[in-house]
């Protein structure tokens, strides 16, 4: 099956700096969200990016599928930022879907 | 517009029994999918229903199993709990089958003592 791996596995940074956040994936994909897991373990969506590049705020996303990787940029982190950050991928399937996760990405913000 | 929701939030079980997760999708929402959360081995997918059918499953023993009713809400279902069970269950909607945009419920945590 299709391999993910992001990187790094834990990040800790102090509130006001900047991140990035890579996901790489071994196969051509049709989908590609970007999670945030909250304390309570709910998936919150960040961004679904197949390809191209997206923003949202603070947050922004790059995918560049034909090199089979994405990133998620933080900009100006916040301690509500804290948790992990998940990247999962779907594959064309002969039937239906499923989305292949990543390990995720710890991220702290210290005050 | 209401999100996912699943029930019940919190569940604790002994080995031996069995349990019934539910989910109910997104408003319009016609595809559902579960996965497993747990420490050792992460988020993996269990399956996937859409207009009542299983359309796609992944590597799990055949204890799990789930259905899809007509309103588009599902159910999973455990059989002779192990201790390895134990973990958080999400619930995911999306408008169609394949290549749609997925979103989560909260969770069921099972904990099976």
């Amino acid at each position: 099956g299709i391999q993910v791996e992001q990187s790094p596995p834990d990040l800790i940074l102090q509130e006001g700096a900047n991140s990035t956040l890579r996901c790489n994936f071994s196969d051509s994909v049709n989908n590609l969200q970007w999670f945030h897991q909250n304390p309570w373990g709910q998936l919150i969506n960040l961004f679904y990016i197949p390809s191209g590049t997206k923003q949202n705020g603070r947050l922004s996303a790059t995918t560049v599928a034909t090199e089979r990787y994405s990133l998620l940029y933080i900009s100006s982190s916040q301690t509500t930022d804290s948790g992990v950050y998940f990247c999962a991928v779907e594959r064309r399937e002969t039937s239906g879907s499923r989305l292949t996760f990543g390990e995720g990405t710890q991220l702290t913000v210290n005050p | 517009k209401a999100g996912v929701t699943q029930t019940p939030r919190y569940l604790i079980k002994t080995r031996g029994q069995q349990v019934t997760l539910s989910c109910s999708p997104i408003s319009g929402h016609r595809s559902v999918s579960w996965y497993q959360q747990t420490p050792g081995q992460g988020l993996q997918f269990l399956f996937e229903y859409f207009s009542e059918t299983q359309r796609n499953k992944g590597n799990f023993p055949g204890r799990f199993s789930g259905r899809q009713f007509s309103n588009s809400r599902s159910e999973m279902n455990v059989s002779t709990l192990e201790l390895g069970d134990s973990a958080l269950y999400l619930c995911a909607s999306s408008l169609q089958t394949g290549y749609n945009e997925q979103f989560f419920g909260p969770g069921t945590r099972l904990t099976v003592l």
